[in-house]
């Protein structure tokens, strides 16, 4: 069962412009994430923001969370080449022992 | 810096083979998940294991067991290798415990070839 569903499939952009992805999702949730993948490569862990939180921001990136819509934003901002990869949300339950459900991600390319 | 590690990064196997795929963690975390990951299919979960001995079944498990003898350590075993196990194999391990789910670690991946 997805829980987490990325919007757009896939985004290409400029060197410098901002990038903008969004996550729908179902049921209720303790939190929600986001990773990075870059090609062949494990996922890496950017920021997790609690149900009870509305933003949260860590470098050039900025995560919403709207719990009324049931969705989430991630915004990369001054989007450089390295930015290129795969982003991925990913819905956590109430415990630990709840399953955290992956999305099938946004393919972002960056173009120099 | 936590560090996850997989046995193998690629791997080739016959169809019928028993495949182990070995993932250690080193960073004392009490969950340890295993995923498989196909284009245009996600992550999707085989199984995950919230302490030692202890496991449970994820979305996929058929065709797939686990063991965890040892906390740091959790191996995935394709009983019988079969051409649609084919994949690319993610590990990762997180903190447990109460409070909710946690970011989860992952290792570089396994990329499985079953011919």
């Amino acid at each position: 069962s997805q829980q987490g569903e990325e919007d757009p499939q896939a985004l290409s952009i400029q060197e410098g412009e901002n990038a903008t992805m969004n996550c729908s999702y179902k049921t209720s949730i303790n939190n929600l994430q986001w990773y990075r993948q870059n090609s062949g490569r494990g996922l890496v862990h950017l920021i997790l923001i609690r149900s009870n939180e509305r933003e949260k921001h860590s470098g050039r990136l900025r995560v919403t969370l709207d719990t009324s819509k049931k969705s989430s934003s991630l915004l990369i901002t001054a989007s450089r080449a390295a930015d290129t990869a795969s982003y991925f949300c990913a819905t956590g339950g109430a415990t630990s022992y709840d399953k955290v459900i992956f999305g099938p991600g946004t393919s972002l390319s960056v173009i120099p | 810096d936590v560090k996850v590690t997989q046995s193998s990064r690629y791997l080739v196997k016959r169809t019928g083979e028993k495949v182990f795929l070995e993932c250690v963690q080193d960073m004392d975390h009490e969950n340890m998940f295993w995923y498989r990951q196909d284009p245009g299919l996600g992550l999707r979960l085989i199984y995950f294991s919230y302490d030692v001995k202890m496991k449970e079944k994820g979305d996929i498990p058929e065709g797939y067991s686990v063991s965890r003898e040892k906390k740091e350590r959790f191996s995935l075993i394709l009983e019988s290798a079969s051409t649609n196990q084919t994949s690319m194999y993610l590990c990762a391990s997180s903190f447990g415990g109460n409070g909710g789910s946690y970011e989860q670690y992952f290792g570089p991946g396994t990329r499985l070839t079953v011919t």
